[in-house]
């Protein structure tokens, strides 16, 4: 059965500090895997994307993340972070007709 | 230009009571979704609607039917309303039903069934 785990529920960096959010997937062949972000209030908006190809992949707002199928996993990454990054962040992954979404991560900004 | 949009964006009412909710998307997309985000913020898919035609259904109780008028509207009505169905509920597009394609969600409904 497909799934997706984010290990951390919230995580909290300095302002300029880097940031790195975790996933781990479970799926039978290639996923498809999407980072979402959703600002407080507001609905899920596409941070980045892998369908295949090129297995580093760069988003908006100067996120990436890389694919490793080794270890089942598509972290996301911030070599910045800035005070509006603060949010809250899924990793999904897709195929078939369905995504499955994580729990969610939180990202706290401290000044 | 609001990609997707949602009416209303916060909705109380009280138990036992028959509510809507309406999803309008102007992106030409065949594909639309339901999501449940409870209070833990997990999103959990309830309906997909491809070309107006149910393609997924989550076993979701039968006190939710959605209703697609035409490709461009996914309404969702909750007959009986519990205590459970607080959460927001969020509509979403696709140009098509696939994994692959990314998502565009509307800013959602915060339901309170008081």
């Amino acid at each position: 059965a497909q799934s997706v785990t984010q290990p951390d529920i919230h995580i909290t960096v300095s302002e300029g500090a880097s940031l790195e959010l975790r996933c781990n997937y479970s799926y039978g062949a290639t996923p498809y895997l999407f980072w979402y972000v959703q600002s407080p209030g507001q609905g899920l908006q596409l941070l980045l994307k892998y369908l295949s190809g090129d297995t580093l992949v760069q988003g908006i707002k100067g996120f990436e993340a890389e694919f490793k199928r080794s270890q089942s996993s598509f972290n996301l990454r911030k070599p910045s972070v800035h005070w509006s990054d603060a949010a809250e962040y899924f990793c999904a992954v897709g195929g078939g007709f369905k995504t499955i979404f994580g729990a969610g991560t939180r990202l706290f900004v401290k000044a | 230009d609001t990609a997707v949009s949602q009416t209303p964006k916060y909705l109380v009412t009280q138990m036992g009571n028959d509510k809507s909710i309406k999803c309008e998307q102007n992106l030409g997309h065949d594909t639309m979704y339901w999501y449940k985000q409870d209070s833990k913020k997990f999103l959990k898919i309830m309906f997909s609607y491809n070309n107006k035609e149910l393609i997924i259904n989550e076993t979701v109780p039968n006190r939710f039917s959605p209703k697609s008028p035409d490709k461009a509207h996914l309404n969702l009505h909750i007959n009986s309303l519990e205590l459970g169905d607080s959460a927001v509920y969020f509509c979403a597009s696709s140009q098509a039903p696939s994994g692959g394609n990314e998502q565009f969600f509307g800013p959602g409904t915060r339901l309170t069934v008081l």
